[in-house]
């Protein structure tokens, strides 16, 4: 069964300080590895994706991914966050022909000026 | 392009009585996809319908049911209505080619039961 873990409930990050946010995950057959992000009251919108080829992704509003298969880890990173980056943040794990998404607890993070 | 679309936005119910919600996708995505979420639970799969079946199913007992009709628009209905439905209730559409799951979420429809 598909499993996603995101050990850090909350991080707290200074404005223009560097973001990293973990991603554990094990699967059954080939994964492919999303990051959400919620503000509060919103839905979820997509940061990025991995599917396959090159192990580091790029996403949207400067975030990038990288995918290791070794680690079982798809961590979210960001070079210098900016206050609107504050929301929480999901990870998520489907499988070809499951039809659903597997999420992590998810991480808030907190920017402080 | 106009994105997943939930009506309604918030509802209040009280314990006993059923709900509808309904999911209108993007244009042209013709699965659509359902969660819960709630604070002590997270994000969970309720299930998803392609062509007006379901080929998913969460866990989930019988009173959280689903239906698809032929212009990919969504239901899903909760029937007798207990305090642990309260959540945001999540729609998500992709495109039928879609053989990697990229899901599109909705803004969701927050239900509280009373």
């Amino acid at each position: 069964a598909q499993s996603v873990t995101q050990p850090d409930i909350h991080i707290t990050v200074s404005e223009g300080a560097s973001l990293e946010l973990r991603c554990n995950y094990s699967y059954g057959a080939t994964p492919y590895l999303f990051w959400y992000v919620q503000s509060p009251g919103q839905g979820l919108q997509l940061l990025l994706k991995y599917f396959s080829g090159d192990t580091l992704v790029q996403g949207i509003k400067g975030f990038e991914a990288e995918f290791k298969r070794s680690q079982s880890s798809f961590n979210l990173r960001k070079p210098s966050v900016h206050w609107s980056d504050a929301a929480e943040y999901f990870c998520a794990v489907g499988e070809v022909g499951d039809y659903k998404l597997s999420f992590g607890a998810g991480t808030t993070v907190t920017v402080r000026a | 392009k106009a994105g997943v679309t939930q009506t309604p936005r918030y509802l209040i119910k009280t314990r006993g009585q059923q709900v509808t919600l309904s999911c209108s996708p993007i244009s042209g995505h013709r699965s659509v996809s359902w969660y819960q979420q709630t604070p002590g639970q997270g994000l969970q799969f309720l299930f998803e319908y392609f062509s007006e079946t379901q080929r998913n199913k969460g866990n989930f007992p019988g009173r959280f049911s689903g239906r698809q009709f032929s212009n990919s628009r969504s239901e899903m209905n909760v029937s007798t209505l207990e305090l642990g439905d309260s959540a945001l209730y999540l729609c998500a559409s992709s495109l039928p080619t879609n053989t990697y799951n990229e899901q599109f979420f909705g803004p969701g429809t927050r239900l509280t039961v009373l």
